[in-house]
């Protein structure tokens, strides 16, 4: 009964490669987010959906884009990946009012 | 530019003391506040959050204080378990705001020794 699930959990990859993360939560919440921790633990929104609607862009590269195929996902689709996309991206939702976010266990991306 | 500071990267603690985590915040318009815990592998939990009306609230053995003229806040557990050991973040929003945008400092690790 997990309430926001990633796949995958771990994802390597070489530089240059596309990959996706998918992010799927069962708590009926409106709104989703990705976080990405760097190396140095900081832990930095990218983006929020609402409904399906992008209602947050941190300035994040063109080459992060999130799809929302209904508002129970929220998948991160990255293009010609950089070794500095080398993190941990964590997956979140909440409900109305939305201060209280619930996370995903991350996935840990590795690019060589 | 970091909005939310948590300037001490680990903490170690005795089981049955109290255990006091701090954070400091910049942007004035930041109206609340919370406090997750994060252990190895998995992803940030909820612990507790304050609104700025507020200058203190409670939830069992957690309680979240704010001092809005210093922009700090603090965590306590009293008393602290071993399984309370994990990385603690502070974040903030402008709740007021069209949207839910938490700014998290970079967290404090506390380690509680049995």
């Amino acid at each position: 009964d997990t309430a926001v699930s990633q796949t995958p959990k771990y994802l390597v990859t070489q530089m240059g490669n596309d990959k996706s993360i998918k992010c799927e939560q069962n708590l009926g919440h409106d709104t989703m987010y990705w976080y990405k921790q760097d190396s140095k633990k900081f832990l930095k929104i990218m983006f929020s959906y609402n409904n399906k609607e992008l209602i947050i862009n941190e300035t994040v590269p063109n080459r992060f884009s999130p799809k929302s195929p209904d508002k129970a996902h929220l998948n991160l689709h990255i293009n010609s990946l950089e070794l500095g996309d080398s993190a941990v991206y964590f997956c979140a939702s909440s409900g109305p009012g939305g201060n209280e976010q619930f996370f995903g266990p991350g996935t840990r991306l590795t690019v060589l | 530019d970091q909005q939310v500071k948590q300037n001490s990267p680990s903490l170690s603690v005795q089981e049955g003391r109290i255990s006091i985590l701090n954070c400091d915040y910049t942007n004035s318009m930041f109206d609340y506040f919370l406090w997750y815990k994060k252990y190895p592998a998995e992803g940030p939990t909820f612990l507790i959050s304050i609104s700025s009306i507020k200058d203190k609230n409670e939830d069992g053995r957690f309680t979240v204080f704010l001092n809005k003229s210093a922009k700090h806040l603090s965590l306590h557990i009293v008393p602290s378990q071993p399984g309370d050991s994990a990385v603690y973040f502070c974040a903030a929003s402008e709740n007021g705001g069209a949207t839910n945008k938490l700014i998290f400092g970079t967290g404090t690790l506390l380690a509680v020794q049995p």
